[in-house]
């Protein structure tokens, strides 16, 4: 089936911690993002790559970093000087940037602080 | 800069009503919209996209409409059931950037 995979589902971060999460999707889709979503708000984008080897900043880029290496993967490293992490992050991807075709999304990665 | 509002927060109506969910927006040049169901814990799950051309579409129970002229679109469920319980949330792909701004959700509980 295709489709994207969060991993972990749960992910624990402790003080001064670098954690990375991955994302990996077998749809051949060109572009893939990342959100966080925290309660009682919507989707915000962290950051968005729509070929191999180029990503740029979405609205809330500031303590995470990325790479788009392979077509397949786009791993989220969320850093210590991220000092609220404590959110759902979600994986998507689509077709283009300007597709009109759906963006599909993976299950979520829970991040908490210890 | 565009903004997504969904009203109401919270919904909760009997198994069989017929209900709409609403989504307004600021800025009318978008490329498309979206809507996705978000069940507890879970990802979003696409439901119907709207191209910026079109005023409606339809899959199942589901119609979506959309007005670009006045900023909103309605999402219409028919006969709800217990199943259709879940976070709904509509988002816009803006023509500067394509990038996706979402509203904050409504959460809907259908009680049997």
């Amino acid at each position: 089936d295709g489709g994207i995979t969060q991993s972990p589902k749960y992910l624990f971060r402790k003080e001064g911690q670098n954690v990375t999460l991955s994302c990996e999707q077998n749809l051949n889709h060109d572009a893939m993002y990342w959100y966080r979503q925290d309660p009682g708000q919507g989707l915000r984008l962290i950051y968005y790559s729509q070929i191999v080897n180029d990503f740029q900043k979405g609205d809330i880029a500031e303590g995470y970093s990325v790479s788009r290496e392979k077509k397949e993967s786009f791993p989220l490293t969320v850093t210590s000087a991220q000092k609220n992490p404590t959110a759902f992050y979600l994986c998507a991807s689509s077709m283009g940037t300007y597709s009109n075709q759906p963006q599909h999304f993976g299950d979520g990665t829970r991040l908490s602080i210890l | 800069k565009q903004e997504v509002t969904q009203i109401p927060a919270a919904l909760s109506v009997p198994e069989g009503e017929n209900l709409v969910l609403n989504c307004s927006f600021t800025d009318s040049a978008i490329y498309n919209l979206q809507w996705f169901r978000q069940d507890p814990g879970k990802g979003l799950t696409s439901l119907l996209l709207i191209q910026s051309s079109q005023r409606e579409q339809t899959s199942g129970r589901l119609n979506a409409s959309l007005d670009k002229s006045s900023g909103r679109s309605t999402l219409y469920i028919a006969a709800s059931q217990p199943g259709d319980s879940a976070t709904y949330l509509c988002a816009v792909r803006s023509n500067q950037g394509g990038k996706l701004i979402f509203g904050q959700g409504t959460e809907l509980s259908v009680k049997p």
